[in-house]
């Protein structure tokens, strides 16, 4: 099956400084990456969606100057958070989707866990 | 995208068969129900898909009603492995707009 990567898997940062989460998939041509977040035994939140050559859609609520996304090629995706602060600390999980699959057969990357001090 | 609603969790013996029922009463003609599967610290990994009446693989069964405002996801004999949260969602395919919408999912405990 279609494999997904992020890298780092987990990283602890202090406040103010920026991180980068890289989200690569390794057997396929991705299209379209998503970035959701996830808290503590909450379900996951779609932060935005990105299809390559194109800026990425936010959703509401999610600051776009903070949470830069870059979709660069179809088989890299980065999520850089800026000026990172406690409130940040979240598992961050981006998925893809290859060309002519269905919408909802996306494939997940194993989540990226960030810890702002 | 339709709302779903499932049970918050569900708690199992090891070899029973589970059935998780999800509640779309808003479901549109022309959206599909998946069911994903998420380890704890992991991202969620896509179980089955459905339209309608009845969809088995090699993890799970899928029963949609002729309504389809409900559907019911089917483990047969579950092990400890099994142990997850599982999220019924709800849409359709709107080109590169489509996108997944995470309801709260039902965690499942599976015990000896």
């Amino acid at each position: 099956g279609a494999v997904v990567s992020q890298h780092p898997s987990w990283v602890i940062c202090k406040s103010g400084t920026s991180v980068k989460i890289e989200c690569r998939s390794l057997d396929f041509q991705a299209t379209t990456m998503f970035w959701y977040r996830q808290f503590p035994k909450q379900s996951l939140m779609l932060m935005a969606t990105s299809n390559e050559g194109s800026k990425a859609t936010y959703e509401q609520g999610v600051e776009k100057d903070k949470f830069l996304i870059n979709h660069a090629s179809l088989t890299l995706s980065t999520l850089t958070v800026t000026s990172a602060h406690p409130e940040d600390s979240s598992f961050y999980i981006c998925s893809a989707r290859g060309a002519g699959t269905y919408y909802n057969e996306q494939f997940f990357g194993p989540g990226t866990r960030l810890t702002v001090l | 995208l339709a709302k779903t609603t499932q049970p918050i969790s569900m708690d199992s013996y090891e070899g029973q068969e589970v059935n998780i029922t999800c509640s779309h009463n808003n479901i549109a003609t022309n959206d599909y129900i998946t069911w994903y599967q998420q380890f704890p610290s992991q991202g969620p990994r896509f179980i089955i898909q459905g339209y309608k009446t009845k969809v088995t693989n090699e993890v799970a069964s899928l029963f949609i009603p002729a309504d389809r405002k409900s559907s019911t996801l089917s483990l047969p004999r579950v092990s400890l492995s099994d142990t997850a949260v599982y999220y019924c969602l709800v849409g359709a395919d709107t080109g590169t707009a489509s996108k997944l919408t995470f309801g709260t999912g039902t965690r499942l405990q599976v015990t000896l």
